[in-house]
């Protein structure tokens, strides 16, 4: 069975703090996503990498970073966390090949930054 | 335009009935309009997909309808069980290698007993 993990389901951050939220796929893909989701305004594309080492910026960018050392893990970056980054956050995987291609989310992590 | 709008933003239907949710894209570049259903607590599954070379496609008691020339597609739900409350998103997919997709807003079905 398909299993895109994240590690941390909840998390609450201090203003200004660094958070790491850690994804692991297990299932070979080279494509790997990070996306936010808020209430109302659907899942937004933070970055996506599509292979190691390799990123591309999404739609919403600004504040985050990412880094992909190995095939099957890819890290969002908060340099330093603010209110407005309390979210929830998705990561996801998928073969490459064009479109047509199942897109597999994780369980998501909820991040509160107080 | 590299956006799909998607309505209604919240669906009430009573056991039993059909639940609509509808989606319009403007990109004609789209090649492929997946639906995502979300349940609380769970990351988005795909559902159910279309291309744009087929009016309908159906699986069990999901059906998309495509309209090209409209750039419209929507999600029925027929026979609507309290099991289907969910959100669920549209999407279209933008071309790529990375088969990378834009979202709709979602939409959170609640089907009553």
């Amino acid at each position: 069975d398909v299993k895109v993990t994240q590690s941390s389901r909840y998390l609450v951050k201090r203003t200004g703090e660094k958070v790491f939220l850690e994804c692991v796929q297990d299932m070979d893909h080279e494509n790997m996503f990070w996306y936010r989701q808020d209430p109302g305004l659907g899942l937004r594309l933070i970055y996506f990498s599509y292979d190691v080492k390799m990123k591309e910026k999404g739609d919403i960018p600004e504040g985050y970073s990412v880094s992909r050392e190995k095939k099957e893990r890819f890290s969002l970056i908060l340099e330093s966390a603010s209110t407005n980054q309390t979210s929830m956050y998705l990561c996801a995987s998928s073969i490459p090949g064009g479109s047509g291609n199942t897109i597999y989310f994780g369980e998501g992590s909820w991040l509160t930054v107080v | 335009q590299q956006q799909v709008k998607q309505s209604p933003q919240s669906l009430i239907v009573q056991k039993g009935g059909i639940s609509i949710i509808n989606c319009a894209y403007e990109n004609t570049a789209f090649d492929y309009f997946p639906w995502y259903q979300q349940f609380p607590g769970k990351g988005p599954a795909l559902l159910i997909a279309i291309r744009p070379d087929v009016s309908e496609k159906k699986e069990g008691r999901f059906t998309i309808s495509f309209n090209k020339s409209a750039k419209q597609f929507s999600l029925h739900i027929m026979d609507s069980q309290p099991g289907d409350s969910a959100t669920y998103f549209c999407a279209a997919n933008y071309g790529g290698s990375q088969g990378n997709l834009i979202f709709g807003k979602g939409t959170k079905l609640s089907v009553k007993p």
